[in-house]
């Protein structure tokens, strides 16, 4: 269990509305990404972060936001959900080692 | 860039059956290689890994074995159970950013 939370699990907003999501971890590891997950696309890296207030784009962060103000959450933001933007979110973190990531269990978001 | 392949899915077997799930790299370095399994509703998680030519990962009956000359690391299970039924994944990771580049999964569907 690499002590990986992940709030809300479940989420239905509305087009426009900002929607902010949390990924807590309890061991301090520098490391933490947000991925999205949809059919046909399989995993991709929306933003990373390597420390404190240390955060950099992935392959699809338009429309995303993120911060890190402490060590143990990291914060995704849509400012302005679309349809699109309907996913499971997933968050990681990596810990020193070998490149191996550890997910927390998702975050399903659907946006009407 | 760097990529990996996996053969498609869904891959339909019978309980007992032998299974083997194709993965193939392309890497400009020398990347760690790892499978990753996500059971239905849940997030992923690490399976196996293996960090240098001819490591063999190894896990709950699952083995890969990482082939450099062929740039292989296919996932293999002597005989299969209804409960490995889940989306496979096969990830590398380059040394130089810790990056994970992952294939698009593969269904594994188990009948008794």
């Amino acid at each position: 269990d690499a002590g990986i939370t992940q709030s809300p699990r479940h989420k239905v907003t509305e087009t426009g509305t900002p929607v902010t999501l949390r990924c807590h971890q309890t061991e301090n590891h520098r490391y933490m990404y947000w991925y999205r997950q949809d059919p046909g696309h399989g995993l991709r890296l929306i933003h990373y972060s390597y420390g404190v207030k240390d955060t950099d784009k992935g392959e699809v962060s338009d429309g995303y936001s993120v911060s890190r103000s402490k060590t143990e959450d990291f914060l995704l933001t849509l400012e302005s959900a679309t349809s699109s933007q309907t996913s499971v979110y997933f968050c990681a973190i990596r810990p020193t080692g070998e490149g191996e990531q550890y997910f927390g269990p998702g975050t399903r978001l659907t946006v009407t | 860039g760097d990529s990996v392949t996996q053969m498609e899915g869904p891959v339909t077997l019978s309980e007992e059956a032998f299974l083997t799930i194709n993965c193939t790299y392309t890497a400009t370095g020398y990347p760690s290689l790892f499978w990753y399994v996500q059971y239905p509703g849940e997030g992923l998680q690490l399976l196996l890994k293996a960090t240098k030519a001819d490591d063999k990962g190894s896990n709950k009956g699952f083995e890969a074995t990482y082939r450099k000359e062929t740039t292989s690391f296919h996932l293999e299970k002597g005989s299969v159970q209804v409960s490995d039924s889940a989306v496979y994944f096969c990830a590398l990771s380059e040394r130089s950013n810790y990056q994970l580049i992952w294939g698009a999964g593969t269904k594994l569907i188990i009948k008794p």
